[in-house]
């Protein structure tokens, strides 16, 4: 997407260990960020998300924050399963419109048992 | 909770020809949304539908492209005389309406043109 900056690319991690994965955003007015896991054949499945009231908010191994600062929001993986392995996505609303969202361009992550 | 549900899952054409895809929302939701994704890309917007409106329109969508959602429920999508370049997954996602909302994704129909 184009106001949204997704990186890496790839991550490869060995099973247990976390992966971090990071997305800057351009529009200051933002104020709601999911993250999306697709796994192959599928479509993008919502895991988690944050609103820019909150700097962070954690669901079992999964955690997202916010810095609204600096325009950026990440979000962390922790020990990683094989079943992980999959294509993330961040997300961030396009300003003025009608929950339009910009994508990143995707992580694929390997956890490798 | 049943999901988004789109058909066909796949569908393969001859350059030209039309193709329609369907979808059907979570029950309760009253927003819907077509995005396009491409290989090694995220999904890119090209309309939603808040009810039976057609609110927004992305300039990804080409005159050959043609969205409804007539009652409100579910919402098909045409693309006519298809191009090389329609290839795709053609997904549909849904929310509920006020402020930013989870968009729930359906798993797409993938098109190939051959």
């Amino acid at each position: 997407g184009e106001n949204v900056e997704q990186h890496p690319s790839t991550l490869s991690v060995q099973e247990g260990d976390s992966a971090v994965i990071k997305c800057t955003y351009s529009d200051s007015a933002s104020n709601y960020f999911p993250w999306y896991k697709q796994e192959l054949g599928k479509g993008p499945q919502l895991i988690i998300d944050i609103r820019s009231n909150v700097g962070e908010k954690k669901d079992q191994r999964i955690a997202v924050t916010l810095n609204k600062t600096a325009k950026h929001f990440s979000l962390h993986i922790t020990e990683t399963q094989p079943e992980d392995s999959a294509v993330y996505f961040c997300a961030a609303p396009r300003q003025n419109t009608g929950n339009q969202f910009y994508f990143g361009t995707g992580t694929s992550l390997t956890v490798i048992p | 909770d049943t999901g988004v549900s789109q058909n066909p899952r796949h569908k393969i054409t001859k350059r030209g020809q039309n193709v329609t895809f369907r979808c059907d929302p979570i029950s309760e939701h009253n927003r819907l949304y077509w995005y396009r994704q491409t290989l090694g890309q995220g999904p890119e917007f090209l309309t939603y539908f808040q009810n039976e409106a057609q609110l927004e329109k992305s300039r990804l969508l080409s005159d050959r492209f043609s969205a409804e959602r007539p009652k409100g429920s579910f919402s098909t999508l045409e693309i006519q005389r298809t191009e090389q370049g329609d290839s795709a997954m053609y997904l549909c996602a849904s929310s509920l309406a006020f402020g930013n909302q989870p968009q729930h994704f359906g798993d797409g129909t993938r098109l190939s043109i051959l």
